[in-house]
């Protein structure tokens, strides 16, 4: 297993601003990913973060909007830029050896007014 | 779409009773996980059978599944009130159902 954790655990963000959420996993994991799961809904992947390559993005996101780095195999940073109401989210990771086996961190709920 | 879909979408059942909860799946996996997701928090993973399980125990958690009908069912056994939460299953495209809110009354 893995333990994850997600720094900051909730913010309140002005429209236009940008907020960088960070990611530590306690083990090199090979895999880690990004979701969003907005109010009633369920967990959307936002993308796979590649460790040493770009960031893999699901359709309907883009790396302008939600840029991804990960510089190792243990930590792992996701933006949310130029922000509009319509990203207030909880905004989470995971890591796992593979596709398929992932433990999550606790989150980060995003407010944006 | 590779979408697990869970079943029922909400439960209600008295504290102390079985609560049973179904998922389908479209495409072939080599695992399934089951997770747990309490109101406005993170998932926490519950438990992982593979493909070539048919069932698997955790605690007071038992997991089925059937490779053939593409379906996998979450039971948890003499329920708390703790166990009030959401509940996902995820196969192999980390793409996750509504869930089943499962309220336990006490």
């Amino acid at each position: 297993s893995a333990v994850i954790s997600q720094k900051p655990s909730r913010d309140i963000c002005q429209r236009g601003t940008s907020l960088t959420i960070q990611c530590q996993v306690d083990s090199q994991v090979t895999m880690m990913f990004w979701y969003r799961q907005q109010p009633g809904q369920s967990l959307t992947l936002i993308a796979t973060a590649n460790q040493g390559s770009e960031a893999t993005y699901e359709s309907g996101f883009v790396i302008d909007k939600f840029p991804i780095s990960r510089p190792n195999l243990t930590f792992s940073t996701l933006t949310v830029s130029n922000m509009s109401p319509e990203d207030s989210s909880i905004y989470l990771c995971s890591g796992g050896p593979r596709r398929g086996e992932q433990f999550f961190g606790p989150g980060t709920r995003l407010t944006v007014l | 779409s590779q979408q697990g879909e869970e079943d029922p979408q909400a439960l209600s059942i008295q504290e102390g009773e079985n609560a049973t909860m179904n998922c389908s799946y479209k495409t072939s996996i080599n695992n399934l996980q089951w997770y747990r997701q309490n109101s406005g928090r993170g998932l926490v993973h519950l438990i992982l059978i593979r493909s070539n399980e048919r069932e698997k125990h955790s605690g007071r958690l038992r997991v089925t599944l059937d490779t053939s009908k593409k379906s996998s069912s979450l039971l948890i056994t003499a329920s708390r009130a703790a166990d009030t939460a959401s509940y996902f299953c995820e196969g192999q495209k980390l793409v996750f159902g509504q869930g089943t809110r499962l309220t336990i009354n006490p």
